[in-house]
């Protein structure tokens, strides 16, 4: 089985300051980790992945995520928030299941940028 | 290309009915995924199709069936709908020459109001 956990249901952050989205993760074998992005009534976006090679991956809108191992963890980051940042951010992991990798998906994080 | 379409966008319905959510893939797409997004119970995983075929089920009782086109064009009915149905309904595709660790390409949803 897998799962995904993101610890924190929301995040605050100010305009300009560092943010990070938290996640771990549990999957059997390699792990492909994603994260998606969604803005109010609207489906959700890819921004970035891990398949596998540097552990530090770069993604859409300027947004960053490391990949650690032995921490089993895929926080997303990004060096300077923007007020339209705000928005709920999902990590996922996918595993085979039936032949073809289905991602689980996490239970979403808020993440509210302050002018 | 032209994205992830869904027809309807909202419905409303009352409980005991039925209805039929549409789901039109990125052209060349030939996996289709639906989830439901509630507040409470973050993105599940309903079904997925790939060349007509059920390839993945999630845990949903037998109400939720779905189905999928010689074009890949997927619907998904609900029967005897029932207020806990409520939710958002995301379709997805994904491109198989993408490998297994291909993204996930969403729609803008179908909002389900049960009263």
């Amino acid at each position: 089985a897998q799962s995904v956990a993101q610890p924190e249901d929301q995040v605050n952050v100010a305009e300009g300051n560092p943010l990070t989205v938290k996640c771990t993760y549990s999957v059997s074998g390699n792990p492909y980790l994603f994260w998606y992005v969604q803005y109010p009534n609207r489906g959700l976006q890819f921004l970035l992945k891990y398949i596998t090679g540097d552990n530090l991956v770069k993604g859409s809108y300027g947004f960053e995520a490391e990949f650690n191992k032995s921490q089993t963890s895929f926080h997303l980051k990004k060096p300077s928030a923007l007020v339209s940042d705000s928005a709920l951010y999902f990590c996922a992991v996918s595993g085979s299941r039936g032949g073809s990798y289905i991602p689980t998906f996490g239970r979403g994080t808020s993440l509210i940028v302050h002018p | 290309k032209a994205g992830v379409t869904q027809t309807p966008r909202y419905l409303i319905k009352t409980r005991g009915q039925q209805v039929t959510l549409s789901c039109s893939p990125i052209s060349g797409h030939r996996s289709v995924s639906w989830y439901q997004q509630t507040p409470g119970q973050g993105l599940q995983f309903l079904f997925e199709y790939f060349s007509e075929t059920q390839r993945n089920k999630g845990n949903f009782p037998g109400r939720f069936s779905g189905r999928q086109f010689s074009n890949s064009r997927s619907e998904m009915n609900v029967s005897t709908l029932e207020l806990g149905d409520s939710a958002l309904y995301l379709c997805a595709s994904t491109s198989e020459l993408a490998g297994f660790v291909g993204e996930q390409f969403f729609g803008p949803g179908t909002r389900l109001t049960v009263l």
